[in-house]
């Protein structure tokens, strides 16, 4: 059972574009949803994250907008920019005593110049 | 990556064998998780640890196993390594809260003939 649904898995914008990625959980215990931005040979590190009882998050380009309701959230990368190519993906995690972690499958970015 | 270091970064085993992965961290925290990178299926949960001796199974466990004696320290096994399991292993560590970055080391590639 995939408990977070990521799309597009790719996706081409041109430099100065705007980029938008999509995710779809399942999970009301969820209640924190970082993204994160993955480089070739790398591991993934922390991009930009949101809490449920905030509907929007803007961190220079990157804006995370976020609907409880629907149980959805997206990362928009505002001005594109070739260095942003790379691999996105969104999360979602539960803490409490155990904590988890859960990604989505990801979507490779490519801001062509 | 944040102090989380993860040996060997390369193997090469043959089907049948086991294999030990070993992930190191240096900021005492609380959760770590090993996941498994595949193109087209993102980062999968194996399994996490939320303190010592403290584990579960994520969501594709079958074939692991984990120990986690140290805080510091957190062992991903394979008990008798198959091709399938041919893969990009990450580990990651995460402070105590949900709302707390996640780490991750650089990775190790693992082939199994």
């Amino acid at each position: 059972q995939q408990q977070v649904k990521q799309s597009p898995q790719s996706l081409i914008v041109q430099k100065g574009g705007i980029s938008i990625i999509n995710c779809a959980y399942e999970n009301t215990a969820f209640d924190y949803f970082p993204w994160y931005q993955q480089f070739p040979g790398k591991g993934p590190a922390l991009l930009i994250a949101i809490r449920p009882d905030v509907s929007e998050k803007k961190e220079g380009r990157f804006t995370i907008s976020f609907n409880k309701s629907a149980k959805q959230f997206s990362l928009h990368i505002m001005d594109s920019q070739p260095g942003d190519s790379a691999t996105y993906f969104c999360a979602a995690n539960y803490g409490g005593s155990q904590g988890n972690l859960i990604f989505g499958k990801g979507t490779k970015l490519s801001v062509k110049p | 990556d944040a102090g989380i270091t993860q040996s060997p970064r390369h193997k090469v085993t043959e089907t049948g064998t086991p294999v030990t992965l070993r992930c190191h961290q240096t900021e005492n925290h609380r959760y770590m998780y090993w996941y498994r990178q595949d193109p087209g299926h993102g980062l999968r949960l194996i399994h996490y640890s939320y303190g010592v001796k403290d584990t579960d199974k994520g969501e594709v466990s079958d074939g692991y196993s984990v120990s986690r004696s140290k805080t510091e320290d957190f062992l991903l096994t394979l008990e008798s390594a198959t091709s399938s399991q041919t893969s990009v292993y990450f580990c990651a560590a995460q402070g105590f809260g949900s709302d707390t970055e996640a780490f991750f080391g650089q990775g190790t590639r693992l082939t199994v003939v």
